[in-house]
């Protein structure tokens, strides 16, 4: 199974500035994900993110405000612009990858950011 | 899209006991069934899953149950330990999209 890293794994940020997470995966994915999870709050996905293609957004969320990079198969940023406190959240890396009955969906630790 | 309901919300136990969380799903083109646990300042961790082709699943002493024409699935934990405490979370996608997620059961169990 992948394993998955992400940097940074907390910050605590002013409102109004941006934030570029990044997300490392030691093989290579073609499906990558972000997910929102707010305080005590379940997973809510934000986008997908396929090398060589645009990010497919969910409802709800919009390119301007939440920019993604996946320059390969085995990387990719989420930027949080322009920042206010109800993005306050923890923000998750997924990935699909290859387990022992077929394709499975591994998670990141997370960031875990805070903006004040 | 898919929608996914998950209960209880909470559920306490005393160690020693059973401990049975309950998904339903709305879309009949999901076939793949994954809980996670979560605990406490970590990202979910994958403990089990099970495809539209099978109705059960075990591994040790958690067990995953899925009802396709009722479209629900089930996690059973047997034995349960003060370590089983933590958020569990059921999902459901069909090939090639990506999870959606039930909204979690806190599990405490007591010693």
């Amino acid at each position: 199974s992948a394993v998955i890293s992400q940097k940074p794994s907390r910050d605590i940020c002013q409102r109004g500035t941006s934030l570029t997470i990044q997300c490392q995966v030691d093989s290579q994915v073609t499906m990558m994900f972000w997910y929102r999870q707010q305080p005590g709050q379940s997973l809510t996905l934000i986008a997908t993110a396929n090398q060589g293609s645009e990010a497919t957004y969910e409802s709800g969320f919009v390119i301007d405000k939440f920019p993604i990079s996946r320059p390969n198969l085995t990387f990719s940023t989420l930027t949080v612009s322009n920042m206010s406190p109800e993005d306050s959240s923890i923000y998750l890396c997924s990935v699909e990858d290859s387990g022992t009955g077929g394709l499975e969906q591994y998670f990141g630790p997370g960031t875990r950011l805070t903006v004040t | 899209g898919e929608n996914v309901e998950q209960h209880p919300s909470t559920l306490s136990v005393q160690e020693g006991d059973s401990a049975v969380i309950k998904c339903t799903y709305s879309d009949s083109a999901s076939n793949y069934f994954p809980w996670y646990k979560q605990e406490l300042g970590k990202g979910p961790q994958l403990i089990i899953d099970i495809r539209s082709n099978v109705g059960e699943k075990k591994d040790q002493r958690i067990a995953v149950t899925l009802n396709k024409t009722a479209k629900h699935f089930s996690l059973h934990i047997t034995e349960t330990q003060p370590e089983n405490s933590a958020v569990y979370f059921c999902a459901a996608r069909q090939a090639g999209t990506a999870l959606i997620f039930g909204k979690g059961t806190t599990l405490s169990v007591s010693s």
